[in-house]
């Protein structure tokens, strides 16, 4: 079967370092991405991972471990309008995402 | 600037009526579109994948008669919901590649939410 598992919620205070984890199991595995998604809107894409390893970008970083079939994404100097649902999906095979439940992220200062 | 185009962004239809949802990718051919479909504090769950020129892939649980997809062309997919009922009031939305690698991400249209009464 087809899992991929986040926290549902995370709370942090502006200025601060949050890690947000997925851990997933999938029948195939062409790397994983991250997506920010704001309330009523369309996500939007962050990072993505095929080989082990951290990928930086900026204020977001993002890890895979494909042995332990796990990730996380790192949020450094959080703002305020970090405020969104984190989503980890997993590319199958080159075609669509699979994507898991999101982490609601509230930031406040 | 957005990659992907979606209209409506909002339509309140009665129940028993046909909704018709309109994807473009914009400065780029898309042979493959795919549609999401994404209830209140939910994950966006695949519906289907929209082939061009051919028939859509649908997902387990999705039934093709309701949710007719159509793409006539390597910019445009469309997704119907037919005889929409108020369990159908959702937020869908499109998605597609620019590139084929499977490292070219997707990129989401702002989204439908539709809402029948």
């Amino acid at each position: 079967g087809q899992n991929i598992d986040q926290p549902t919620e995370m709370t942090a205070t502006e200025g601060a370092i949050v890690q947000i984890n997925c851990t997933y199991q999938t029948s195939g595995f062409n790397g994983l991405f991250w997506y920010q998604q704001h309330a009523g809107e369309a996500p939007t894409f962050l990072s993505y991972n095929v080989l082990d390893g951290l990928e930086e970008k900026g204020r977001f970083s993002s890890f895979l471990s494909r042995s332990k079939g796990y990730s996380y994404l790192l949020l450094k100097e959080l703002q305020m309008k970090d405020s969104a649902s984190y989503l980890c999906a997993v590319n199958q095979a080159g075609t669509a995402l699979i994507f898991g439940k999101g982490t609601t992220l509230s930031v406040s200062s | 600037g957005a990659v992907v185009s979606q209209h409506p962004s909002r339509v309140i239809c009665k129940s028993g009526t046909s909704v018709k949802i309109e994807c473009r990718s914009l400065d780029f051919q898309a042979t493959t579109m795919f549609w999401y479909r994404q209830f209140p504090k939910q994950s966006l769950m695949l519906m289907a994948t929209s082939n061009e020129g051919s028939k859509a892939t649908y997902e387990q649980g999705v039934e093709k008669d309701k949710f007719l997809i159509n793409h006539a062309s390597l910019t445009l997919s469309t997704l119907t919901v037919t005889s929409a009922h108020p369990e159908d009031s959702s937020f869908y939305i499109c998605s597609a590649r620019t590139g084929a690698a499977y490292n070219s991400p997707l990129h989401f249209g702002n989204g439908t939410r539709l809402t029948v009464t």
